[in-house]
């Protein structure tokens, strides 16, 4: 059964570099697409932006300035860095795996989430 | 960006009610769109992918259809543990979430 944990910081200062692992149990990261999705709490789900199991990725365009998302097939990890943030990225952060028979970006596996709070 | 817009944004039912929540694309989407249901605390959970096709262990009550930019999530007979949140992700042009339908008890 695959399960993803994430994990990282609860507080990041305003400015500052958000940084969040994504450790993939269960099987190997190298086959799959890999995403990151967050929401602010009480409110919706928005789309962070995905790496492929070939390496490339693709950006909420909102975000894209801000982010970057890479992989360790080492580690079987993966990684979302967010630069500059402020206290609108305050939300529970989700790692999640694309499902190979979506088509696309959707998502059959999810980490239980982690909330990240910008206070200085 | 492709923006989806679901209704309602809250619908009260009873158990054994049919259940019909809309998703609108502001351009086509094709047929890729997912729909998820997430309860309190928890992370979503994959309903259904590609407008109509069911996830594996989704129960049958649920269906889903349309194309372009109008989408539907039916659940034929709502059960006590359908009381949720449902949100609508289009994935044919980077991928966008509805604000979500918070399905209530009557």
């Amino acid at each position: 059964q695959v399960q993803l944990q994430e994990s990282g910081p609860g507080v990041v200062k305003p400015s500052e570099t958000l940084s969040l692992t994504c450790t993939v149990s269960g099987g190997s990261i190298s086959s799959y697409s890999w995403s990151w999705i967050r929401q602010p709490p009480g409110k919706g789900l928005e789309w962070i932006g995905y790496i492929s199991h070939s390496g490339s990725t693709s950006y909420n365009p909102s975000l894209k300035s801000r982010v970057i998302i890479s992989v360790d097939t080492s580690k079987n990890q993966f990684s979302l860095k967010m630069s500059s943030v402020t206290a609108a990225d305050t939300a529970v952060y989700y790692c999640a795996r694309v499902a190979t028979y979506c088509g696309g970006d959707c998502c059959d596996y999810w980490g239980q989430g982690t909330l990240v709070t910008v206070s200085s | 960006d492709i923006q989806m817009t679901q209704s309602p944004s809250t619908l009260s039912a009873s158990i054994g009610d049919r259940v019909t929540i809309t998703c609108r694309a502001s351009q086509s989407a094709g047929s890729w769109l997912a729909w998820y249901q997430q309860k309190p605390g928890r992370a979503p959970k994959l309903l259904i992918y590609k407008a109509s096709s069911l996830e594996s262990g989704v129960p049958s009550r649920f269906s889903g259809s349309g194309s372009g930019t109008e989408f539907t999530l039916t659940i034929s007979s709502l059960q006590p543990d359908d009381f949720a949140t449902y949100y609508c992700q289009q994935y044919n042009s980077y991928s966008t979430f509805g604000q979500g339908t918070k399905v209530e008890i009557k």
